[in-house]
């Protein structure tokens, strides 16, 4: 049972573009959310994170969005560039968890 | 200041055989989790360590075992290994909390786990 599910598994996107990944979740009890960062054979990183009672998060060329009542959460990258190639996990914890919730991943390409 | 380290970065066993794994927190981490990353499931919690003790277990067989050491490093141990069972393991730390780890996790590179 997928409870934070990434619908697209791919994106391709021109540098410079907007880059839009997209996570939705089933647990309403989740009230921390983050997007991880994966190259390969590297682990993931850290990107950004939004707490449940934000709706939008900045941090530079990134900004999280969260959609409490749809479940929805995405992470928008602006302008795009090649380095940010890479596959994007979105994750989520609920109250008084010790374990994040991850999606299956979406993988960005970003086209020079 | 190291990042985790997880030992060995890649291994081959064949079916029915157990394999251990092991993982160095980054200095001051206390909070020790391990994760399994297979293609098209994501990254699957299978359990997390505080100061030795086990706090949470995700939904995998016994077969999945680990356990923390006073220095906050974790093994792992995967008995009877299953074909299923080839995978990317990861480990990740965290700042020392005695509350629920919400926030960021950093990850090691994983062990590459090939069953035969």
């Amino acid at each position: 049972d997928q409870q934070v599910k990434q619908n697209s598994p791919s994106l391709s996107v021109q540098e410079g573009r907007i880059s839009i990944l997209n996570c939705d979740y089933t647990n309403s009890m989740f009230d921390y959310f983050l997007w991880y960062k994966k190259y390969p054979a590297e682990g993931p990183t850290f990107l950004i994170s939004i707490s449940s009672i934000k709706d939008k998060n900045e941090d530079g060329r990134f900004t999280v969005f969260l959609n409490k009542s749809a479940k929805h959460l995405s992470l928008h990258i602006v302008p795009s560039q090649p380095g940010d190639s890479a596959v994007y996990f979105c994750a989520a914890s609920d109250v008084g968890a010790n374990n994040l919730f991850f999606g299956t991943g979406t993988r960005l390409t970003v086209i020079p | 200041k190291a990042g985790v380290t997880q030992t060995p970065r890649y291994l081959i066993k064949t079916r029915g055989q157990q394999v251990t794994l092991s993982c160095s927190p980054i200095s001051g981490h206390r909070s020790v989790s391990w994760y399994q990353q297979t293609p098209g499931q994501g990254l699957q919690f299978l359990f997390e360590y505080f100061s030795e003790t086990q706090r949470n277990k995700g939904n995998f067989p016994g077969r999945f075992s680990g356990r923390q050491f006073s220095n906050s490093r974790s093994e792992m141990n995967v008995s009877t290994l299953e074909l299923g069972d080839s995978a990317l393991y990861l480990c990740a730390s965290s700042w020392p909390t005695s509350e629920a780890n919400t926030g960021e996790l950093f990850f090691g590179e994983g062990s590459r786990l090939t069953v035969l």
